[in-house]
């Protein structure tokens, strides 16, 4: 009964390769977002997806492309890996300001 | 261009002393304000939050007091416990379009010992 789930937890993966991560929430949020943590532990927003409609679109590169099939799901595509890429990534949702809930976090290690 | 700024990387306290954590805040539209706490591993977890219209929130062992004048907000946690030995997010909020982007902190780690 996980509310913010991300799949996977760990991914470890060579430069150059595409690769995906999954999110879902069965929170009925209307809102879900992809936030990336550094090596300086900075949180940091990339996307903010409203009822499937993107609304933030931070500085990140186009080789990060998000997707939202519905409401309860985000993923974040990611094409051409470099090493740069490598962080923890965290999906997360929110309804307005209640209930931000964030997921436990996918750590992407690019080799 | 840090917006939100957590001056101490780290603080130890005493069980059952009371542990305080800092926030300073730069942007003046920054409206809501939350403050999250993570272990290893996991995923933030909302703690408690306070809107820009207050200056103290409680919330059991859990006070957060903002200082808008000074750009300033603070956690106080009492009595600390072990448990609470975690890493502490501040995080602020300017209403972006109806979405919500949240502005961290880089986080103080909080060691509390028996």
């Amino acid at each position: 009964d996980t509310a913010v789930s991300q799949t996977p937890k760990y991914l470890v993966t060579q430069m150059g390769n595409d690769k995906s991560i999954k999110c879902e929430q069965n929170l009925g949020h209307d809102t879900m977002y992809w936030y990336k943590q550094d090596s300086k532990k900075f949180l940091k927003i990339m996307f903010s997806y409203n009822n499937k409609e993107l609304i933030i679109n931070e500085t990140v590169p186009n080789r990060f492309s998000p997707k939202s099939p519905d409401k309860a799901h985000l993923n974040l595509h990611i094409n051409s890996l470099e090493l740069g890429d490598s962080a923890v990534y965290f999906c997360a949702s929110s309804q307005r300001f209640l209930g931000y809930t964030f997921g436990s976090g996918t750590r992407l290690t690019v080799v | 261009d840090q917006q939100v700024k957590q001056n101490s990387p780290s603080l130890r306290v005493q069980e059952g002393r009371i542990s305080i954590l800092n926030c300073d805040y730069t942007n003046s539209m920054f409206d809501y304000f939350l403050w999250y706490k993570k272990y290893p591993a996991e995923g933030p977890t909302f703690l408690i939050s306070i809107s820009s219209i207050k200056d103290k929130n409680e919330d059991g062992r859990f006070t957060v007091f903002l200082n808008k004048s000074a750009k300033h907000l603070s956690l106080h946690i009492v009595p600390s416990q072990p448990g609470d030995s975690a890493m502490y997010f501040c995080a602020a909020s300017a209403n972006q379009g109806g979405s919500e982007k949240l502005v961290f902190g880089k986080g103080t780690k909080l060691t509390v010992n028996p």
